[in-house]
């Protein structure tokens, strides 16, 4: 079964700094998404990156995969409160929509 | 236009009592799928349904089972339950399988089991 890993599982930052999240796949894949949950809330999609080298960015956030080393990374920068969220991970096994998500990575941002 | 909806969204059950979830996709998108998020942990396929046939099932007991109405409309069962099946239960919508695209979760379901 495809495993999905992600860290840090909880980051704690400064407002205005910079940090990657990871994201770990186990086999083959060239189908991955991120989504954003907030408390109580539903997963909203943030970015979905379809093939090796792509890169995405939406404000702060910055996406990208490497199909080859089964990694994606969510680079967040100069971190602001709003961005205060838990951030999964999905890998698509190529099978159409049977999403295998990470554990996720709850992220606080401090002013 | 309105999102994926879910109903109810909140729900309360003893162990052994049976549960019935509904799901209605956005307008269009004619493949449903259910997830289960554990407390602090991230979603887990349960199912996938494409023009009323299962195109997938993931890693739970057969005392979950689902269908898809000809509207498209979803319903999750589930049968004899456990205090372990307290969760978030979610539905998730896109146009077709095979097709690489995002999902589109509902608000879910929140399950508990006294």
């Amino acid at each position: 079964e495809l495993k999905v890993e992600q860290n840090p599982l909880f980051l704690s930052m400064q407002e205005g700094k910079n940090y990657t999240i990871y994201c770990n796949y186990s086999t083959t894949s060239d189908r991955l998404y991120w989504y954003r949950q907030d408390p109580g809330k539903s997963l909203e999609s943030l970015f979905v990156l379809l093939s090796n080298g792509a890169v995405k960015q939406e404000g702060r956030l910055m996406a990208s995969l490497d199909t080859k080393a089964r990694l994606s990374t969510l680079h967040i920068t100069a971190a602001v409160h709003d961005l205060s969220a838990t951030y999964f991970c999905a890998v698509d096994q190529n099978t159409g929509n049977q999403f295998y998500f990470g554990t996720g990575t709850s992220l606080t941002v401090i002013p | 236009d309105a999102g994926v909806t879910q109903s109810p969204t909140h729900l309360i059950k003893t162990r052994g009592q049976q549960v019935t979830l509904r799901c209605s996709p956005i307008s269009g998108h004619k493949s449903v799928s259910w997830y289960q998020q554990v407390l602090g942990q991230g979603p887990q396929f349960i199912f996938q349904y494409y023009e009323k046939e299962e195109r997938g099932r993931g890693n739970f007991p057969d005392r979950f089972s689902a269908r898809q109405f000809p509207n498209y409309s979803s319903e999750l069962n589930v049968n004899a339950l456990l205090l372990g099946d307290s969760a978030l239960y979610l539905c998730a919508s896109s146009l077709a399988p095979g097709q690489p695209q995002p999902q589109h979760f509902g608000d879910g379901t929140r399950l508990s089991i006294l």
